[in-house]
């Protein structure tokens, strides 16, 4: 089976940055996806990582290590419309169904 | 363009009726997908069709719950003899492409709330 693992709850400042962890134990891996998702909205495409390493687009940031089954969500300078939850998805090898954490809730502070 | 639709928004129903959630992907998208949603929690994976087949139904829980997608466009997720249990927002999904070798993201619909009453 699949567990994927990543923190309830973060708070932060307007402005500041926050970093969301995620570890997961796979049987197979072929890509890992963060979404955001507004309360009572559908979830949305952030980032996608398939090769170790750091993927910048604009605010946000995401980092894979394949060896440690890691990754994080980097949110730089924080604005209020941020205040979301964030998932983690791990796409397994066979196919192409994702397997979800259970959600990081963000909330942005002024 | 259109997003991934899904129809009704809500739906309230009392146990052991059976209920119809649609959802209409982006056009042109050959894989669809359905996943559930419990309140705090991340979506559940259900079923997984490429073209009109299913390509992965390992998600559902059980026989009461069955999807077609018969044209390999629009599909519906039926539920019979509904139970309390099955309250949760169910999303749709749909991608471009049948592989998951790409990037290949999902774009998600706005869900269906089900309440069993």
């Amino acid at each position: 089976g699949q567990n994927i693992d990543q923190p309830t709850e973060m708070t932060a400042t307007e402005g500041a940055i926050v970093q969301i962890n995620c570890t997961y134990q796979t049987s197979g891996f072929n890509g890992l996806f963060w979404y955001q998702q507004h309360a009572g909205e559908a979830p949305t495409f952030l980032s996608y990582n398939v090769l170790d390493g750091l993927e910048e687009k604009g605010r946000f940031s995401s980092f894979l290590s394949r060896s440690k089954g890691y990754s994080y969500l980097l949110l730089k300078e924080l604005q209020m419309k941020d205040s979301a939850s964030y998932l983690c998805a791990v796409r397994e090898a066979a196919g192409n169904k994702l397997t979800f954490g259970g959600g990081t809730r963000v909330l942005v502070k002024p | 363009g259109a997003g991934v639709s899904q129809t009704p928004s809500n739906k309230v129903t009392e146990k052991g009726k059976y209920v119809e959630l649609r959802c209409d992907p982006i056009s042109g998208h050959t894989a669809l997908y359905w996943y559930r949603q419990s309140l705090g929690q991340g979506p559940e994976f259900l079923i997984y069709f490429q073209g009109t087949g299913a390509a992965d139904d390992s998600g559902l829980p059980n026989d009461r719950f069955f999807a077609v997608r018969p044209e390999g466009s629009v599909s519906t997720l039926k539920i019979q003899r509904t139970e309390r249990g099955d309250s949760a927002v169910y999303l749709c999904a749909s991608s471009p492409r049948p592989s998951g070798r790409v990037r290949n993201e999902q774009f998600f619909g706005p869900g269906t709330r089900l309440t069993v009453l």
